[in-house]
């Protein structure tokens, strides 16, 4: 079935390089989140989607982050300067209005060397 | 400072009988716990929820139980099999059942042997 997409599965980029991250929704989800999974932690909130707004931002880390949605489809998140902090898996979920379930994508493993 | 606690790294268990995985929080705001459970290179799937409002939902081999007042949900799969062999993240909100970003849990390695 047609699921959250993630593109790439995995990056590698060196420290102070740009990177997209992408993530294609359920068609028809109209709340989008982007989480971060460090290594050995649980899932880390950084950013939320209604449509193609943001009600909220509270959990991005600092100004090198940023998010854009198209929409009620595609979003991408940009990491600028990257540090090897950054690594980490980058997960997407959408979910309908109303509802609890958010549908993850299968993740970004980023790695900054 | 982590406001939903899972303080058991892994967990393993013999096919055929209970797992318990539990879940503490700090936020008397949470007003609706979730679980789900996540196989490697995969993203997290929805596995069972409970509101507030009540102190168990059962689905399947699949319970959790709310204890308010402890701030404590543990989740029971009985009985266990090798398929359940997964991390398991507990997660809360406080949204009263609008919309809004999950808090989780550092999540419990499950192993249950054949």
């Amino acid at each position: 079935g047609a699921g959250v997409s993630q593109s790439p599965s995995n990056k590698v980029t060196e420290k102070g390089k740009d990177v997209e991250l992408r993530c294609d929704p359920i068609s028809g989800h109209t709340a989008l989140y982007w989480y971060r999974q460090r290594l050995g932690q649980g899932l880390e909130f950084l950013i939320y989607f209604q449509g193609n707004s943001a009600p909220d931002k509270s959990g991005l880390p600092s100004d090198r982050f940023s998010a854009e949605r198209t929409g009620e489809s595609v979003s991408t998140l940009t990491i600028q300067r990257t540090q090897q902090e950054d690594s980490a898996v980058y997960l997407c979920a959408s979910t309908v209005d109303l509802t609890y379930e958010q549908y993850f994508g299968p993740g970004t493993r980023l790695t900054v060397t | 400072d982590q406001q939903v606690k899972q303080n058991s790294p892994s967990l393993s268990v013999q096919e055929g009988r209970i797992s318990i995985l539990n879940c503490d929080y700090t936020n008397s705001m949470f007003d609706y716990f979730l679980w789900y459970k996540k196989y490697p290179a995969e993203g997290p799937t929805f596995l069972i929820s409970i509101s507030s409002i009540k102190d168990k939902n059962e689905d399947g081999r699949f319970t959790v139980f709310l204890n308010k007042s402890a701030k404590h949900l543990s989740l029971h799969i009985v009985p266990s099999q090798p398929g359940d062999s997964a991390v398991y993240f507990c997660a809360a909100s406080k949204y009263g059942g609008s919309q809004g970003n999950l808090i989780f849990g550092k999540g419990t390695k499950l192993s249950v042997k054949p």
